[in-house]
């Protein structure tokens, strides 16, 4: 299957600063990034996808300006997480899509803030 | 993409075959079947798919019924390390999964 790699596996930070997360697609070009959080005892919810070189499309729900998403290459999607509280302390997963018959998932992110 | 109803959670013997149900009645002709199992703290692992012939590889089989209303995934000899969250998700094509609660199946010696 293919290879996806997420960065950090995991971040401890304080309240009001801002996280960012990589993810990459090591072995196809992505076209489409997904972006999921999973919040303890839950299932997966998607929470944005984007296409490269243009804006992501956000699920209902979640706040563009808080979580920024940038898809610039095919290879390389990063998650920033804006000013971030406690309730934000979630786990991260990408997906990239688009360059095989099959969705991958990425390792995961750990966010906790403090 | 179709709504799926999955058992909230099973145990299965270690060694054994561990049988996991999924229904799906609204699923259209054109959506295919798909399982993902999540290891404790980790991403979403792809199991298989299917459309509507039963389908097996290295993992597991599947098993659609010809109605294609419901489906079964079946790990045919468990072991410990199977122990997990197992997805099962009706999608138009591979992109856009979106997960329900899945099942979790733990496994035991």
């Amino acid at each position: 299957g293919a290879v996806v790699s997420q960065h950090p596996s995991r971040v401890i930070c304080k309240s009001g600063t801002s996280v960012k997360i990589e993810c990459r697609s090591l072995d196809f070009q992505a076209t489409t990034m997904f972006w999921y959080r999973q919040f303890p005892k839950q299932s997966l919810m998607l929470m944005a996808t984007s296409n490269e070189g243009s804006k992501a499309t956000y699920e209902q729900g979640v706040e563009k300006d808080k979580f920024l998403i940038n898809h610039a290459s095919l290879t390389l999607s990063t998650l920033t997480v804006t000013s971030a509280h406690p309730e934000d302390s979630s786990f991260y997963i990408c997906s990239p899509g688009g360059g095989t018959d099959t969705q991958y998932f990425g390792p995961g992110t750990r966010l906790t803030v403090l | 993409d179709a709504k799926t109803t999955q058992p909230t959670s099973m145990d299965c013997a270690e060694g054994r075959a561990a049988n996991l149900p999924c229904n799906h009645s609204t699923i259209s002709g054109n959506e295919y079947v798909y399982w993902y199992r999540q290891i404790h703290s980790q991403g979403p692992q792809y199991i298989i798919h299917g459309l509507k012939n039963n389908e097996t590889n290295e993992m597991a089989s599947l098993i659609i019924t010809e109605d294609r209303k419901s489906s079964t995934l079946i790990l045919p000899h468990a072991t410990l390390r199977d122990t997990a969250v197992y997805y099962c998700i009706g999608v138009y094509n591979n992109n856009d999964m979106r997960f329900g609660a899945g099942t979790r199946l733990t496994v035991k010696p």
